[in-house]
This record gives C-alpha cells, structure tokens and sequence, in this order.
C-alpha cells in the first residue's frame, strides 16, 4: 500500500464549477499535511498547509481528519489557470515529505 | 521565486557516463532535501542535509549516487555510470526553519541514452 494515495484523475471541470480532491495516509505519526501544485514539467509549488481545524486561502479550501487519516481539498469558482496536478503531501518525523501520485485537473472554457 | 536555483536545468547523456547537478539556496537554510520525479508519480525523496551533516539517505540512492553540502549552503548530486532508469526531474528543496514547508528549486531533467 503507497503512503499517500490519490485519485489520479484526470477531473474535467468547466470553469466556475467546485471541484474536490480526496487523499488518504497510511502513518498514523503523519505530523505535517500540505497540498502542492504542480504545472507540467514545472517544479512543485507550496499551495497551501493543512491544519487539524482545517483552512482557507481564497478560493482554496483544506481539511484534515486525523481518525480517518484523510485530507480534503477543495476548489471552487475554477478557473482555466488552475488547471494542474494538485499533490498531496504529508510529513512524516518532521523530515522528509511523502507525496502521493498527484490528481490532474483540467478547466475547461 | 522560490530561493532556489538548479544548474543545469537539462541534461542528456550517454548510459555510462557520470553526471553532476548543482542546487543553490539563495540565502541560508539549514535544512536542504534532494528528491528526484519519474513520469505520471509525485517526487521521491532521496537524501538530506542539515547544514553540512547528511542525516538521511533513501534506498533509492544506490552506490552510484553520492551527494554533498561541502559548507552548508550550495549542494551537489553526482550520478556515476548512469543507466536510463536514472532519467527522472532531480529537484532540489529547502525547508523554512520556522515550519516544516519545503521550496522547491526549477529541477534538472536528466535524459539517459
């Protein structure tokens, strides 16, 4: 079993739609919860960090429930930029981080 | 713009040859973390440093693969005889001390022929 698992994808929305994405972790230790986004052939880059009470950047929403060893994300109003692959990742022992396989996302017009 | 800066951004090679990148932190992080991408996966983590000291390396660094932090501030990853399942974004990441975010450099693509 991989240590973060996510949907693959790929999610086809129109712009303006919400969309979610689901991730689960197998190490209950897990400390440290972030979602990334990537752009093809671009490094990853930090969106935003999860919290136990879960947050808000904008449009961008994130949740964690640690009983269930689950993290959310959720997009709404979407937009053709933030088409992507959105990674979830998680941090074990403080060290180093886990990501999952990442879930494609696609806006359309 | 991250602080991180990869040099090179693109490589080839031929199987057998040995290949060196380079990962500048642009102000000081004591905390610098190599991990290397194949297609359709998420990055994995490889080996890092804190400061000088390499605390942790993956089993994915095998014999061939060596890396360092010779002062503390920039780092190299050194590929001896390399194979095409090498080919991979080899990125470099460096972590805030104030939380456990992690930045990450524009990465290396290494293409093995």
């Amino acid at each position: 079993r991989k240590e973060v698992e996510q949907d693959p994808g790929p999610f086809n929305v129109p712009e303006g739609a919400t969309v979610a994405f689901n991730c689960t972790y197998s190490n209950s230790a897990s400390q440290s919860f972030f979602w990334y986004r990537q752009d093809c052939r671009k490094e990853p880059k930090l969106l935003m960090s999860v919290y136990s009470s879960g947050n808000e950047d904008g449009r961008f929403t994130a949740q964690l429930n640690r009983a269930s060893q689950y993290i959310s994300l959720l997009i709404r109003d979407s937009k053709l930029s933030d088409s992507a692959t959105y990674l979830c990742v998680v941090n074990v022992d403080t060290d180093k981080l886990i990501f999952g396989t990442g879930t494609r996302l696609q806006v359309f017009p | 713009d991250t602080g991180v800066s990869q040099d090179p951004r693109h490589k080839i090679t031929k199987r057998g040859q040995n290949v060196t990148f380079r990962c500048d932190p642009i102000s000081e992080h004591n905390r610098l973390y190599w991990y290397r991408q194949t297609l359709g996966q998420g990055p994995e983590f490889l080996t890092y440093f804190q400061n000088e000291a390499q605390l942790e390396k993956s089993r994915l660094l095998s014999d061939r693969f060596s890396a360092e932090r010779p002062k503390g501030s920039f780092s190299t990853l050194e590929i001896q005889r390399t194979e095409q399942g090498d080919s991979a974004m080899y990125l470099c990441a460096i972590q805030t001390l104030s939380s456990y975010e992690q930045y990450f450099g524009p990465g290396t693509r290494l293409t093995v022929t």
